[in-house]
């Protein structure tokens, strides 16, 4: 049973960090993708960032580029969200997502959808 | 990114009804890249079409998509209690991903 598994809820201040993990079991870590999603309160579906470990170089969306990074451990078969630099309307339920059929590869371009998901971190920032 | 737009904003429909939703991609995009979820709050989204018109496991036929290029639709034919939810379409590619910003169906 593939299976996504995030650390627990974070309280933040204003300009700190936050690291939230994404264990994933049940699943070939390197042939998958990682994507992370954001939902704040009363808002819609996001995209932050995603790793495909096997290719190395996470990928994230304008809105989060210099103040996010995504890394992932093979060896634990985890990945890891950073976002730095938090701000009040960073608080958000933030879900990591993956996808049991791989990527879908068409000569240089892959796609995928994700069947897969996290239970969510709530990150709450607030002074 | 490829800007996804979901119509309508609301959708307000009896059960046994069904509902017609709408995402318009603001560019040209490959069938195997659109997805749709449905997500319920408290829950974590749940995967319904993938491929653009592929069901994902466990989901009903009464879901169902089609689509290509820029205008892709999710219908769910005899709306029943568990389908009031909010519903997104989604973009992934490897050049990006991306949502829509959703469609609320609500119970009339």
């Amino acid at each position: 049973q593939v299976q996504l598994v995030q650390s627990g809820a974070e309280v933040k201040k204003p300009g700190s960090s936050v690291k939230v993990s994404c264990k994933a079991s049940g699943i070939t870590f390197n042939s998958i993708s990682i994507i992370w999603v954001r939902q704040a309160p009363g808002r819609g579906l996001r995209w932050v960032g995603r790793i495909i470990p096997k290719l190395g170089t996470p990928d994230f969306a304008q809105d989060y580029q210099g103040r996010v990074m995504i890394t992932a451990d093979e060896s634990t078969a985890t990945a890891y969200l950073e976002l730095s630099r938090l701000r009040p309307e960073d608080t958000a339920m933030y879900y990591c997502a993956t996808s049991r059929a791989g990527l879908r590869w068409e000569r240089t371009t892959y796609y995928s959808y994700m069947d897969v998901w996290g239970e969510g971190t709530a990150v709450t920032v607030s002074s | 990114e490829i800007a996804l737009t979901q119509s309508p904003a609301t959708l307000s429909l009896s059960p046994g009804e069904r509902a017609t939703l709408s995402c318009t991609a603001s560019q040209g995009v490959r069938s195997a890249s659109l997805a749709w979820y449905q997500k319920i709050r408290g829950q974590a989204p749940r995967l319904l079409i993938y491929g653009t018109s592929t069901r994902a496991a466990g989901i009903p036929d009464r879901f169902s998509g089609r689509g290509s290029g820029t205008d892709f639709t999710l219908t769910i034919n005899r709306l029943e209690p568990e389908d009031y939810a909010v519903y997104y379409c989604q973009h992934y590619d490897s050049s990006s991903v991306s949502f829509g910003q959703g469609t609320k169906l609500e119970i009339k």
